[in-house]
């Protein structure tokens, strides 16, 4: 069962759009990280939030962590070719022993020049 | 290298064979997680292991599945009589296990495809 969905599934736009990726739970997280990843490769980090309504910025990207801690958004301004690949949402929810990471479905990103 | 390291990278299999998956974490990261992907979607977990014990293995569809670390660091993922829906990707990561913010650095991942 997947605990976070994202939306969309799958974005084609041209360069210099701006885009929003969505990730919803009904679950509580502690800290919610974002990830990239490229075609043959493993994701690769882009930020962790971890206070409710925390705002990040990353060059031209921007990550929201909800106010509840259940949702989180990422904010693309003007998409480059290169922001193509899989955008992946993970949850952090600790109890006892585990610290496991849960991700979320995937938002498939296409710039086109 | 220093990364996190998956072999093989590609396995092609025949349904109801045995298959070992292995990973090489980073050094010194007490922490290793394993993954399965399918194409498009996002990393379903399976197991995490805080140094030798498995701390959470609740991912594991199913007792064919079983994954061991036993000296801390390279971990096996084996899977037994091997179904066509077991084909997927499945991703190794490690981290330094201090934080519970830490960031997770993946392998590249290793393709079974089972016929």
């Amino acid at each position: 069962t997947q605990l976070l969905e994202q939306s969309p599934q799958f974005l084609s736009i041209q360069e210099g759009e701006n885009l929003t990726v969505y990730c919803n739970s009904s679950s509580v997280f502690s800290s919610l990280q974002w990830y990239r990843q490229e075609p043959g490769e493993g994701p690769v980090l882009l930020v962790t939030v971890v206070t409710g309504g925390e705002v990040k910025k990353l060059k031209r990207l921007t990550f929201q962590f909800g106010d509840a801690r259940k949702d989180s958004s990422l904010h693309i301004t003007a998409a480059q070719p290169g922001d193509t690949g899989l955008y992946l949402c993970a949850g952090a929810r600790y109890g006892g022993a585990t610290n496991k990471l849960i991700f979320g479905t995937g938002t498939l990103l296409a710039v086109q020049p | 290298g220093a990364g996190v390291s998956q072999t093989p990278s590609n396995k092609v299999t025949e349904k109801g064979k045995y298959v070992e998956l292995r990973c090489d974490p980073i050094s010194g990261h007490t922490a290793l997680y394993w993954y399965r992907q399918s194409l498009g979607q996002g990393p379903e977990f399976l197991i995490y292991f805080q140094g030798t014990g498995a701390a959470d293995d609740s991912g594991l569809p199913n007792d064919r599945f079983f994954a061991v670390r036993p000296e801390g660091s390279v971990s096996t993922l084996k899977i037994q009589r091997t179904e066509r829906g077991d084909s997927a990707v499945y991703l190794c990561a490690s981290s330094t296990g201090l934080a519970n913010t830490g960031e997770l650095f993946f392998g590249e991942g290793s393709r079974l495809t089972v016929l």
